[in-house]
């Protein structure tokens, strides 16, 4: 078996600040997902990486950035925190490659606060 | 337009009763299914997965496709306490990485 790991935990901002929530995999999975969790809204993509050195864009790209610097890493990055902004950001990973439909592995969450 | 929706948002059934969830597709090309739950506090699980018609059981958990309209549904019976979660339906598209989640059902299985 495998784990995803998200860190922080817990994220508290400011309003403009750049914040970044980082993600560890060591399921040795090539595809790797981040994901907006709004409460009544389900989840929503924000980013994925089909292999290492790709990043494609989700439904919900603008305002945030990407970066897969390695197989097991994937960072995300708010670029400009909004005021009141509360959401859980999910950390996924699947195996990819030809099974496009495959299991997702969830990690724990970043709970994210902007004051 | 949502193109997963899934019905009832909330669901309460006592314990040892049935569950049933139900996920439509809007979409004809989102052929593949799964099925997640969400636990407070913690990150969604796959449950189960289906891609033929039919009914697909694993335990106390069936769920049921029928390509032709779309829908598919999940039923929990002899449902207990720990089955109160958020489950939410995923369908994927053919040769295409993006997956696309409903918002939710939320299951409080009552003692």
């Amino acid at each position: 078996g495998g784990i995803i790991t998200q860190t922080p935990k817990f994220l508290i901002g400011q309003e403009g600040q750049k914040l970044t929530l980082k993600c560890q995999q060591n399921f040795n999975h090539d595809t790797m997902y981040w994901y907006r969790q709004d409460s009544g809204k389900g989840l929503r993509l924000i980013y994925y990486s089909i292999t290492e050195n790709d990043l494609q864009k989700g439904d919900l790209s603008e305002g945030y950035d990407a970066s897969r610097e390695k197989k097991s890493s994937f960072s995300l990055t708010v670029t400009s925190a909004q005021k009141n902004e509360m959401a859980v950001f999910l950390c996924a990973s699947s195996i990819g490659s030809t099974l496009n439909y495959a299991e997702q592995f969830f990690g724990p969450g970043t709970r994210l606060t902007v004051l | 337009q949502q193109k997963v929706q899934q019905s009832p948002e909330s669901l309460s059934v006592p314990e040892g009763g049935m569950a049933s969830l139900n996920c439509t597709s809007s979409d004809r090309n989102f052929q593949y299914f799964w099925w997640y739950r969400q636990h407070s506090g913690e990150g969604p699980k796959a449950l189960m997965s289906i891609f033929s018609d039919g009914d697909k059981k694993e335990g106390r958990f069936t769920a049921h496709l029928n390509k032709a309209s779309l829908h598919v549904s999940l039923h929990i019976r002899d449902s207990q306490p720990s089955d109160s979660a958020l489950y939410f339906c995923a369908a994927s598209p053919t040769n295409a990485y993006k997956v696309i989640f409903g918002k939710g059902t939320h299951l409080h299985v009552l003692p």
